[in-house]
């Protein structure tokens, strides 16, 4: 697609039900990074994906959430056991290796936990 | 780890007005951004400027690494160029992952 896609746009979930969170980026970007947006504490970021690499897992708040990238491509975020305070707007970006650091950003999913 | 302060955290201008946004960031970087979230939410890249300066129709941007600060000036602003400003830096070749200011809300009023 021409941008990155993510999927669903809105989800509401009651407190302890786990959910995923799918991304897909734009077509050839190696670099692939995930961030949460909430009221109390802003843009934060949580995970980041380049190639076949280890991924960085130093922005994710507690093992309640994992993420991975099947075939360098489609990313999806796990929160296992969701909690009020994980309500946030959850961010995808990309990134491609001629431009290493342009991270170019999808719509977000909008979770909710009731 | 790297702080990023914006100011002002608030502007409201008048349609045709000029206005300046400033970022301050406290240790050196490699990665500098600047984004504009839309009302709906979508963040949208301005400019990749780590240094440097760099325009773009009626928006330019100004980045002195040595003091390590950044400015965004939107001139002959609409009202289309409401939302939130982010600048957003990364300090670590290798692993881009972006530390963002707390942003600036700029409301254009008709």
């Amino acid at each position: 697609g021409a941008g990155v896609s993510q999927s669903p746009s809105n989800k509401v979930t009651e407190k302890g039900k786990d959910v995923e969170l799918r991304c897909d980026p734009i077509s050839g970007h190696t670099a692939l990074y995930w961030y949460r947006q909430s009221l109390g504490q802003g843009l934060e970021f949580l995970i980041y994906f380049q190639g076949n690499s280890a991924p960085d897992k130093s922005g994710l708040p507690s093992d309640r959430f994992s993420a991975e990238r099947t075939g360098g491509s489609v990313s999806t975020l796990t929160i296992q056991r969701t909690q009020q305070e994980d309500s946030a707007v959850y961010l995808c970006a990309s990134s491609p290796r001629a431009i290493v650091g342009v991270q170019f950003f999808g719509p977000g999913t909008r979770l909710t936990v009731l | 780890g790297i702080q990023v302060e914006q100011s002002p955290p608030d502007l409201i201008l008048q349609e045709g007005a000029n206005s300046t946004l400033r970022c301050n960031f406290s240790d050196s970087v490699n990665n500098l951004q600047w984004f504009h979230q839309n009302p709906w939410g979508q963040l949208i890249n301005l400019f990749y400027i780590p240094s440097g300066t760099k325009q773009n129709g009626r928006l330019s941007a100004t980045t002195v690494a040595t003091e390590r600060y950044s400015l965004l000036y939107i001139s002959s602003s609409q009202t289309t160029d409401s939302g939130v400003y982010f600048c957003a830096v990364g300090a670590n070749f290798g692993n881009e992952k972006l530390t963002f200011g707390t942003g600036t809300r700029l409301t254009i009023i008709p």
